[in-house]
Formats: C-alpha cells, sequence, structure tokens
C-alpha cells in the first residue's frame, strides 16, 4: 500500500486536457511544498516532470503544470499528445516515521 | 551529461547479500544528496534510502530498514546500497538517482536517474 493515493488510470483525447490527483496527509503532501511528478515510459527511467509543486525543470514542455490544495497535489496537462502515454507518479517529502521520501501508486495515463 | 550508472544486480537466495553500485559522472558528485529507489516487475516505485552529500544522513524505507545500508566514496564518485538478509519481496529494479537541490538534505526531487540494476531474489 502506497503512502500516497493516486487514480489507477486516466485517459483522454488529443488536445483535451486531463488531471492526476495525489492525495497525501499532513505529514507530507499537505504540510510541505515538497511534491514532485514523474513520468515513466515502459522500460525507461522516470523523468522529474515537476518539482515543489508547481516547478518545471529546464526542457520539460509547459503543457504540464502542478498544483496543490490541502493534503492533495495534482498534474495537469494540457493539449495532450500521443507521447504523453505514460504511467505518473507523484512523491513527496515525509516527516513521519524515518522515512523521508514517499511515493504515490502510479497512474497509468492513456491517450485515446 | 549527467551519467548515473548502477551495477551489482544477480539472483540471490533468501537471506542472502549483496552490494549494488552506482558510478556517477558529469557534476559535482559531493555537493549532492543520492538516493536508491526501486520497482517490483509490473509494480510502482518505492523509495529506498537516501544519503546526504558528506554520508554524514541517512534515511531508510521502513521496509529495509535494519537490513539494508547506504553508503557513498566521494574521492570516487560512487554511491553503494549494501542489502542484507533479503527477502523475496526485495526482487525490483534498483535505481540510483540524484537529487536536484544543493544545501539541504532534500527536497524530494531526484532529476537525474540511472538505468537500474536487476535484483532478484528467489530460491
Amino acid at each position: 500500500q502506497s503512502a500516497l493515493t493516486q487514480p489507477a488510470s486516466v485517459s483522454g483525447s488529443p488536445g483535451q486536457s486531463i488531471t492526476i490527483s495525489c492525495t497525501g496527509t499532513s505529514s507530507d503532501v499537505g504540510g510541505y511544498n515538497y511534491v514532485s511528478w514523474y513520468q515513466q515510459h515502459p522500460g525507461i527511467a522516470p523523468k522529474l516532470m515537476i518539482y515543489d509543486v508547481s516547478n518545471r525543470p529546464s526542457g520539460v514542455s509547459n503543457r504540464f503544470s502542478g498544483s496543490k490544495s490541502g493534503n492533495t497535489a495534482s498534474l495537469t496537462i494540457s493539449g495532450l499528445q500521443a507521447e504523453d502515454e505514460a504511467d505518473y507518479y507523484c512523491s513527496s517529502y515525509t516527516s513521519s516515521s524515518t522515512q523521508y521520501v514517499v511515493f504515490g501508486g502510479g497512474t497509468k495515463l492513456t491517450v485515446l | 551529461e549527467v551519467q548515473l550508472v548502477e551495477s551489482g544486480g544477480v539472483v540471490v537466495q533468501p537471506g542472502g547479500s549483496l552490494r549494488l553500485s552506482c558510478g556517477a559522472s558529469g557534476f559535482t558528485f559531493d555537493d549532492y544528496t543520492m538516493h536508491w529507489v526501486r520497482q517490483a516487475p509490473g509494480k510502482g516505485l518505492e523509495w529506498v534510502s537516501l544519503i546526504s552529500w558528506d554520508g554524514g544522513s541517512t534515511y531508510y524505507a521502513d521496509s529495509v530498514k535494519g537490513r539494508f545500508t547506504i553508503s557513498r566514496d566521494n574521492s570516487k564518485n560512487s554511491l553503494y546500497l549494501q542489502m542484507n538478509s533479503l527477502r523475496t519481496e526485495d526482487t525490483a529494479l534498483y535505481y540510483c538517482a540524484k537529487d536536484m537541490v544543493r544545501g539541504v538534505i532534500s527536497t524530494a526531487s531526484l532529476d537525474y536517474w540511472g538505468q537500474g540494476t536487476l535484483v532478484t531474489v528467489s530460491s
């Protein structure tokens, strides 16, 4: 059981926008602005897409955006493209136990 | 160009031990916290451990605490994961990853990842 809760799957048509949620607690997502999002294509290492809730690393398309409200963070992808089809994972700093980072269970994005 | 190359993954019996290595290049290794993250076959990402830039701080997932030890050798630009008392549930692709920031232990943002090394625990 993952510490952060994501929907197992989402889908959208090319050109549409989709949003993936990531729900945690006040010990992680809700308590700190240290939420990241990763994209992973099959057989390839994850790629950082969003850090510190809403910042994009250099080279990441501005079609990807992040936000947070309370204990839930969100990743929005606008203008969906076929190459966006991948697994997406959220992660957060956590102050619970002696861990430091927790991941969500992942969301499979299907571009119809 | 940042490169992270993991090695050491093999098939090992339950209860056995293994040491993974990660060679780093393309950045100032001793400026950054480093992480290990694993992914069981067909499953999601699981954070395993981190070590601060100077080796002075280490953190572990509850699932590996007391069995795994993370370390680094800054003179060799290398990261390690000593894995003891291995269980079948430790079977996974193990990624080495670089933290994004300097000056703090981590903001949980991992900006570069290796391609992973596969550990299989099976009798």
